[in-house]
């Protein structure tokens, strides 16, 4: 069964860092892209960024870009999310998705449960 | 980067068909045929319904279609149940990113 688990989020004061973790078990993780995607309260989906099998193809959303860093460990099978210089539109449930392919298209098959990232004063 | 544009909201009686829009441009939808279309429930992770535009992954019913025509693409969701009532979602790749719509919420009258 596939389970992705995020990790690392709480509430930071803007300005600050924080890192988001995804473990992710029950398929070949290197097999496949992985993405972020988050959801303000209330709000829609909003993609974050993405990134290929490899780490060879990154993209993200004009409104992280320069701020977020995303990364993987594939002998980890380990997925995550550098946040700097963090805002109060930042603040969202962040969730972590496995893509259907090897590198970032979309948003597939299987998504944690999110973890909360509250960013206020 | 601007967000597909769907409906705000539909509606429709069980057993009936009811189909969402999702508009972009050349540049996403019109230009790749990777369209997916997600469900979500309150307080629940997305789940996809539709990927490529009109495949549907394993244990999803074939109730739920999808297509493409253009630079836009479209969900339709025939015999209608109550447990269909949630929100809705497309997004569409883009040269090296990902752009959702601002979702449809779909009520079962």
């Amino acid at each position: 069964e596939v389970q992705l688990v995020e990790s690392g989020g709480g509430l930071v004061q803007p300005g600050r860092s924080l890192r988001l973790s995804c473990a992710a078990s029950g398929f070949i993780f290197d097999d496949y892209a992985m993405h972020w995607v988050r959801q303000a309260p209330g709000k829609g989906l909003e993609w974050v960024s993405g990134i290929g099998w490899n780490s060879g193809d990154i993209g993200y959303a004009d409104s992280v870009k320069g701020r977020f860093t995303i990364s993987r460990d594939n002998a980890r099978n380990s997925l995550y999310l550098q946040m700097n210089s963090l805002r109060v539109e930042d603040t969202a449930l962040y969730y972590c998705a496995k893509d259907m392919m090897v590198a970032p298209i979309n948003p597939g098959d299987s998504w944690g449960q999110g973890t909360l990232v509250t960013v206020s004063s | 980067q601007s967000a597909l544009t769907q409906p705000a909201s539909v509606s429709g009686s069980p057993g009936q068909s009811i189909t969402i829009s999702c508009t972009g441009t050349s540049s996403d939808i019109g230009g790749y045929n990777y369209v997916s279309w997600y469900q979500q429930h309150p307080g629940k992770a997305p789940k996809l319904m539709i990927y490529d535009v009109s495949n549907r992954p394993s244990g999803v019913s074939n109730r739920f279609s999808g297509s493409k025509s253009g630079n836009t693409a479209s969900l339709t969701i025939s015999g209608l149940q109550t447990e269909d009532e949630a929100d809705y979602y497309c997004s569409s790749y883009t040269s090296s990113s990902t752009l959702f719509g601002g979702g449809t919420k779909l009520t079962v009258l």
